[in-house]
């Protein structure tokens, strides 16, 4: 059973066309949410931690928020550097073997073209 | 700021082969991770790491060994690859109390064809 959902897949959005990514959850005690950015052959990038419903992060153009179901990924005004895909991550209250484990959602992958 | 260092970034084995992936990290993180990315899927966990001479397995641990005889260093072993473990490997670090609510940071992969 997933317990992170992302979408859409992909999303292509033109230069200053601004958008949100979305990430559903379902874990029983939610103790951080995280964004990272992952770009063609590299790793994930960590981007924002959300830690409790009404919070709310920003970095350039993008702002993270959180509710107690989804967060979402606010890209305004987006520009071509800003393709790569996105990954949301959650980690759960747990105990014993799933203790610290994160979570991953299958991305969103998103392209700006000029 | 080298960070999560991942050796070697592509290799190509032929099944049945056996090879041993580093991760090496220089932030003093107690906890060690090693995942693997496939297409269409998010991130898995196959084993991980809460401190030095400790493992655990995580989702998907069938096929592969780790250890982490060093703090800074967490290896991940294949004794006998199977086209099955064709993926993208990924280490991670953490620190903090057990990890908790603290980003991991991730080294940029090992990219593995088996064959």
């Amino acid at each position: 059973e997933d317990q992170v959902t992302q979408s859409p897949e992909a999303l292509r959005l033109q230069e200053g066309e601004s958008s949100s990514l979305n990430c559903s959850y379902t874990v029983s005690g939610l103790r951080g949410l995280f964004w990272y950015r992952q770009d063609p052959g590299k790793g994930p990038e960590f981007l924002f931690t959300l830690y409790s419903a009404g919070e709310e992060k920003e970095k350039e153009r993008l702002k993270a928020t959180l509710t107690k179901k989804e967060s979402f990924l606010h890209i305004t005004a987006p520009k071509p550097e800003d393709s790569a895909t996105y990954l949301c991550a959650v980690q759960a209250q747990g105990r014993g073997s799933t203790l610290g484990r994160l979570y991953f959602g299958r991305g969103t992958q998103l392209t700006v073209w000029p | 700021n080298a960070g999560v260092t991942q050796t070697p970034k592509f290799r190509v084995l032929k099944t049945g082969q056996s090879m041993t992936l580093l991760c090496a990290q220089d932030m003093n993180h107690e906890y060690m991770y090693w995942y693997r990315q496939d297409p269409g899927m998010g991130l898995r966990l196959i084993h991980y790491s809460v401190g030095e001479g400790t493992t655990a397995k995580g989702e998907v641990p069938d096929g592969y060994n780790v250890s982490r005889l060093k703090k800074q260093n967490f290896l991940l072993g294949l004794e006998s690859a199977a086209p099955s473990q064709t993926s993208v490997y990924f280490c991670a670090s953490t620190g903090g109390d057990r990890g908790l609510g603290q980003p991991q940071h991730f080294g940029d992969g090992t990219r593995l064809s088996i064959l």
